[in-house]
């Protein structure tokens, strides 16, 4: 069945350098795509988000870049501090679905 | 403030004893959605609701209700809790669906059933 997952469940960073999170999706028919933010005790948070019809989206200190061809999505994190460490989600949904498809996360960890 | 709750935070229970996890959200959402969180699975959608009196099942529906009576309220209704129901619940708001509107989340209930 169709499914959305990540390559790595860890991922360890030195404090200041740049991080790359990926996300494999499986989903052909899937036009739109999130990464969500999990810190620990909370609910998950909106990071950013890409449509179909773009390669790459900046926010701040993060961008998201999208493959379509291969069906692959990352969330990049520049100059990462220690309040990155938490447990990054990717999901995956088209418009006439009316749910996410949620990826199983990363678990990234600041190391200061 | 903008946000989600949800009440209880943890609960334990026991096989049989009929409970309800309440959600409210603040924001004049349309969309709420309940989503169940276990290790290695990720976030599955359990049932949603387009608007007061819409709901419709999701992923993993089986062993719970919900009804959407009022606007902000969105509670889960667990029967007849059974063990394979303990997990992490999540209740998700957003504008609306079919656009790019954020979803909210709540900050999670913990459920244990013995």
């Amino acid at each position: 069945g169709e499914s959305v997952g990540l390559h790595l469940p860890t991922l360890s960073v030195q404090e200041g350098d740049n991080s790359i999170i990926n996300c494999a999706y499986s989903n052909s028919a899937s036009d739109y795509f999130i990464w969500y933010k999990q810190e620990s005790g909370k609910g998950p948070q909106f990071i950013i988000d890409i449509r179909s019809n773009m390669d790459k989206r900046q926010g701040q200190r993060v961008t998201v870049l999208l493959n379509k061809t291969v069906k692959h999505l990352s969330l990049q994190i520049a100059a990462t501090q220690p309040g990155d460490s938490a447990v990054y989600f990717c999901a995956e949904t088209d418009f006439g679905n009316e749910k996410l498809t949620f990826g199983t996360g990363t678990r990234l960890t600041i190391i200061p | 403030e903008a946000q989600v709750t949800q009440n209880p935070r943890y609960l334990i229970t026991v096989t049989g004893k009929k409970l309800t996890v309440t959600c409210s959200q603040n924001m004049n959402h349309e969309y709420m959605s309940w989503y169940r969180q276990d290790p290695g699975l990720g976030l599955r959608q359990i049932y949603y609701s387009m608007n007061v009196e819409v709901t419709d099942k999701g992923d993993v529906p089986e062993g719970y209700k919900v009804s959407r009576k009022e606007k902000r309220n969105f509670p889960l209704i667990l029967e007849s809790p059974s063990p394979n129901q303990t997990s992490l619940y999540f209740c998700a708001s957003s504008l609306s669906w079919g656009v790019a509107d954020t979803q909210y989340f709540g900050p999670g209930t913990r459920l244990t059933v013995l």
